[in-house]
């Protein structure tokens, strides 16, 4: 099956600092989202982004389809931003997201 | 609009005893989702059924997991008998049928078997 690999495992930031989480996978895929989850455990949409690139406020997000990675970009980061960021792909719309193991972050005032 | 509902938001039970899940999708979504997040398995899908018919259930880890969809408002997945090993936290997501692949998650219940 379709292998997503997220890295790194683990990030630690000042807050103000800007970070870029990368997700890489293994095969072509029609859907890609990005997730926040927060200390509560629920998960929150932050991007849906099979290609190109999106903005929202400080996060943005860039997927290169053809390259088979996307890139996750975190600007004056805030302790609310800490969590876990997970990248999760699909085959096609009806199919489920596998999921990446993810990337803890954590913002330090 | 309201979300994905799951209910209840945390239960606990012992190891033998029934346990029934429930999620309310988005109205008008016609695709839903049951996946559970562990520590060791990262989140993983269950079982996912298109317009209320179950597609693919080769995630259920064992015939003491069993999901139904009787209408399009609402899915329940029922563990019996539950086990410790069963600990984890279930989530439901929803998707519309158009154009857009974008799935949206309930806020989960976590599950706890003693």
């Amino acid at each position: 099956g379709i292998q997503v690999e997220q890295s790194p495992p683990d990030l630690i930031l000042q807050e103000g600092a800007n970070s870029t989480l990368r997700c890489n996978f293994s095969d072509s895929v029609n859907n890609l989202q990005w997730f926040h989850q927060n200390p509560w455990g629920q998960l929150i949409n932050l991007f849906y982004i099979p290609s190109g690139t999106k903005q929202n406020g400080r996060l943005s997000a860039t997927t290169v389809a053809t390259e088979r990675y996307s890139l996750l970009y975190i600007s004056s980061s805030q302790t609310t931003d800490s969590g876990v960021y997970f990248c999760a792909v699909g085959f096609s719309g009806n199919t489920p997201l596998v999921f990446g193991k993810g990337t803890r972050l954590s913002v330090i005032a | 609009d309201a979300g994905v509902i799951q209910s209840p938001r945390h239960e606990v039970t012992e190891m033998g005893q029934e346990v029934t899940l429930r999620c309310k999708p988005i109205s008008g979504h016609n695709s839903l989702f049951w996946y559970r997040q562990t520590m060791m398995r990262g989140l993983e899908l269950l079982i996912y059924f298109n317009n209320n018919v179950p597609i693919d259930d080769s995630g259920m880890p064992e015939d003491r997991f069993s999901a139904k969809m009787p209408n399009a408002s609402f899915s329940t997945l029922k563990i019996q008998p539950s086990e410790p090993r069963d600990s984890a936290v279930y989530f439901c997501a929803s998707k519309w049928g158009g154009n857009s692949y974008e799935q949206y998650f309930g806020p989960g219940t976590r599950l706890t078997v003693t």
